[in-house]
């Protein structure tokens, strides 16, 4: 999921399909990922989060694989709604003399179509 | 339990002129952190404060301060406005500096510089 200026990356997908949103962070010291989903209007909604000791971790609808070899972050989303249309982003976190802050990545946009 | 609320939530500004951004934690939160969101990019970092300290701070000019209050609510100003400040400005409050969980963003203030 990287973009530049405007054009960010577009996924369409049909309603009811799996997605795959993929996501390539940047340090490899980085401990904790999260991603979040953010609608038009609204700020970014944490989705789930995934530690560095940990390849998959799986929620409601939605697993997250983490590959730290090749610093690669992807988010699956199952049986896609119209109400996951949204813009997701990676967010990659270090621990910095106690302060954790989210770094986030340019994000993918989803169009689910009914 | 409120969830991160900010204020105005779209504001126009002339080039030259100084602007101030509020935002109120949520509840048992206490430490907030501000984002700058360009349009089609990913949020990023300006500063975090913590016990009304600055806790870290992006790659953004001294002309962006804030201030955080006993109550734990901030404020973020920038003077000096120039038209590249144009953006979404997000605050987000987390439980304690050191969390890596529960980073809550609220739905931003859409600065227009003209």
């Amino acid at each position: 999921g990287e973009s530049v200026g405007l054009h960010l990356p577009t996924l369409s997908v049909q309603e009811g399909d799996n997605s795959i949103i993929n996501c390539a962070y940047s340090n490899s010291a980085s401990d904790y990922f999260i991603w979040y989903k953010q609608e038009s209007g609204k700020g970014p909604q944490f989705i789930i989060d995934i530690r560095s000791n940990m390849d998959k971790r799986q929620g409601q609808r939605v697993t997250v694989l983490l590959n730290k070899t090749v610093k690669h972050l992807s988010l699956q989303i199952a049986a896609t709604q119209p109400g996951d249309s949204a813009v997701y982003f990676c967010a990659e976190t270090l621990n910095k003399g106690g302060s954790y802050i989210p770094t986030f990545g340019r994000g993918t946009s989803l169009i689910v179509h009914p | 339990e409120t969830g991160v609320t900010q204020s105005p939530t779209h504001l126009i500004k002339t080039r030259g002129q100084q602007v101030t951004l509020r935002c109120s934690s949520q509840s048992g939160h206490n430490t907030v952190s501000w984002y700058q969101q360009a349009l089609g990019q990913g949020p990023q970092f300006i500063f975090q404060y913590y016990r009304e300290e600055e806790n870290g701070r992006g790659n953004f000019p001294p002309r962006f301060s804030g201030l955080q209050f006993p109550n734990y609510s901030s404020e973020l100003n920038v003077n000096a406005l120039e038209l590249d400040d144009s953006a979404l400005y997000l605050c987000a409050s987390s439980p304690w500096t050191g969390a890596n969980y529960g980073y809550t963003f609220g739905s931003g203030t859409r600065l227009t510089v003209v």
